[in-house]
Order: structure tokens, then sequence, then C-alpha cells
């Protein structure tokens, strides 16, 4: 599937660095989302994003800062996390955001690990 | 509210026999249904899904899930299991009014075939 890519695969940090996540949907899409997956949990939403513009921000710590420049690209910005942030960062995207039926289209995800 | 429950989180089943992952759902309104499998390392991508049309829905891979109304079910099923089918299912429900793209995923059931 490449249809939507994400770098890098992995990644390890420090708390005390700055790093980013890069997503990219080749499908023509006008909506795309980050999505946190920890072990023994459900995946959570972190962000939705429709025609380039926040429509969903779950409660994310702002140490976690979104940005899509357009709707092809949208990045994940990384600073001052925790070790319990470590996780594999999933990101998606789907036509439209206001489409119960639409599939939402997921990239291989980044394993962020937070020394 | 809605909310979806996998009502296995470990399902092992030899090579060749039947596959049986239980979901039940919980929601206000008829909803659309789906389930994801995500192998190792690698991103969720979707077998099927379920949109209101036909109550037994084919996916990929020979999987087939049936959307029973009366018992707010959407079992995945598949009748002979292949070494490859070993991965983490999610069953998902997208709300039908007043979508904003949030899907709710179950815990996932990791599925373990046996040679």
């Amino acid at each position: 599937e490449t249809g939507v890519t994400q770098t890098p695969r992995h990644l390890v940090m420090g708390m005390t660095n700055k790093k980013s996540l890069k997503c990219e949907q080749h499908l023509g899409h006008n909506a795309m989302y980050w999505y946190k997956q920890s072990a023994k949990k459900p995946l959570e939403l972190m962000f939705v994003y429709n025609f380039k513009e926040q429509t969903e921000n779950n409660s994310v710590p702002s140490r976690f800062s979104p940005e899509c420049p357009n709707s092809s690209h949208l990045f994940l910005h990384l600073h001052t996390l925790q070790p319990e942030d470590s996780a594999l960062y999933l990101c998606a995207s789907s036509q439209d955001v206001d489409s119960s039926t639409d599939t939402q289209y997921f990239g291989p995800g980044t394993r962020l690990t937070v020394l | 509210a809605q909310s979806v429950t996998q009502l296995d989180s470990h399902v092992s089943v030899s090579e060749g026999t039947p596959v049986l992952l239980r979901c039940n759902y919980s929601s206000s309104y008829s909803p659309s249904l789906f389930w994801y499998v995500q192998h190792p390392n690698k991103g969720l991508q979707l077998l099927l899904k379920y949109t209101s049309a036909a109550t037994l829905v084919k996916g990929i891979n020979g999987f087939e899930a049936e959307f029973k109304k009366s018992e707010t079910s959407f079992h995945l099923t598949k009748p002979s299991a292949h070494m490859s089918d070993a991965a983490e299912y999610f069953c998902v429900v997208s709300p039908r009014a007043g979508n904003t793209g949030k899907l709710i995923f179950g815990q996932g059931t990791t599925l373990q075939v046996k040679p």
C-alpha cells in the first residue's frame, strides 16, 4: 500500500529534542488524520484536518503540534516529549470527514521511542 | 453514545480451520461498520465495510462479515485460515449522525494461526 506514506518509519529521541513526523497521501483526499497507537490500548484519534483546516483536536497535549500545509501533506511536530509518548503514530486520509461511509486509508506508521 | 467491543483479545486456530472474530457495537443511529487488519510493523488495511446495503459483506482475502441489527453484532469470519492471516484485527464503528471523521476502534483481536 503506497497511497499513504510516512517518514521516518522509526524515531528515537530524547525528551529535550525537537523532531517532526511527515505524512503524504497520493489519493487526492481532502481529509487527513493523526492517530496514536499504544500497546494494549485502542487507537486514539489525535487530530483531524479537512481541506487544510483543523477540525478536531482530541485534547492532545501542546507538546504535539500538527501542521497541514496542503491537502496532501501532514506533519506532527514533537518537542519536550515524555517517555509515555512512545507509541506507533499512524497517519490516515479519507475523501472527506462528513461521510460516515468513507474509508480511511492508513500509512505504515512511525514507531517513536522517547528516552 | 457509540462504542464497539471485540469479545476476544486473542484467538488461536489451526491452518485450514474456520475463523470467527466477534464484534458487538452500540450506536444510537444506524452506523457504518468496518474491519481492519494490521500485520506486524504495518499500517491498518481495510478488510471490508458495511454501509447499509447488503447485510452480508464480502471482503478481501476470503473474509466476510454479517451485520445483525437485532444482535448489534458484526462478526468477521473466514472458512479456512491461512498462515498469512495471523495479524491484529480491529472492528470499527463510524457513527452516522454528525460525523466528523471520528472512528471508534475496538481493542483489537490477535489472530494466531498454527500450522
